[in-house]
């Protein structure tokens, strides 16, 4: 697609229940990054891929956190038993491989809120 | 821990003024920088990047960098209202480069008419 395509771009779910976050980067672009951003702060890394395999998950704040991206395109962020702290702006990027030194392009993001 | 360092402010500027935007960061090892743009309710937008030491332009903004000091800055010239957001600067990590980028907390402008 012609930009990163992130779904659903609001979400409001009950304190334990289990939601999914889909991301669509550019095509062609084999990085893809997620992030967070909490209110009043920058975006917060949360883990990076490398074509289908997570070449760094550091950024998941526990094991409620997990991400995939099954064939290099699509990912899905998979949050289980949700608290409210989790309420944030989840935010994909993607980028070429070549060109790291572009930066990134961010998705419109999917506002979590979780009551 | 890697930091990138910012004044939340807010920072005002009269219209057509310069404004300047500034940030540290703890890595050494950070190769490339970055400056999002981010207006209220929508994601970060790349506006500049810059990886050796100086000054480069695009437009009216000016990105600055300085490796000695660690600081890295964005002068925006003829401020305009549009211009009214707020900046994030980011730095990446001594890992290689691309996989894993901080960001700051962010500038709030406000470019006053």
């Amino acid at each position: 697609g012609a930009g990163v395509s992130q779904t659903p771009s609001n979400k409001v779910t009950e304190k334990g229940k289990y939601v999914e976050l889909r991301c669509d980067p550019i095509s062609g672009h084999t990085a893809l990054y997620w992030y967070r951003q909490s209110l009043g702060q920058g975006p917060e890394f949360l883990i990076y891929f490398q074509g289908t395999g997570a070449a760094d998950d550091s950024g998941l704040p526990n094991d409620r956190f997990f991400a995939v991206r099954p064939e290099g395109s699509v990912s899905t962020l998979k949050i289980q038993r949700t608290e409210r702290g989790d309420s944030a702006v989840y935010l994909c990027a993607s980028s070429l491989m070549q060109g790291f030194m572009d930066g990134y392009t961010f998705g419109s993001g999917t506002r979590l809120t979780v009551v | 821990q890697k930091e990138v360092e910012q004044n939340s402010g807010p920072l005002s500027v009269p219209e057509g003024a310069i404004a300047s935007l500034n940030c540290t960061y703890s890595d050494r090892g950070s190769q490339s920088f970055f400056w999002y743009r981010q207006y209220s309710g929508k994601s970060p937008e790349l506006i500049m990047f810059i990886y050796s030491n100086g000054d480069k332009e695009d437009g009216r903004f000016t990105a600055q960098l300085n490796k000695a000091s660690q600081y890295v800055s964005l002068l925006i010239r003829d401020s305009q209202p549009s211009d009214s957001a707020t900046y994030l600067c980011a730095a990446d990590g001594d890992s290689g480069g691309y996989q894993k980028v901080t960001f700051g907390i962010g500038t709030k402008l406000q470019v006053i008419p």
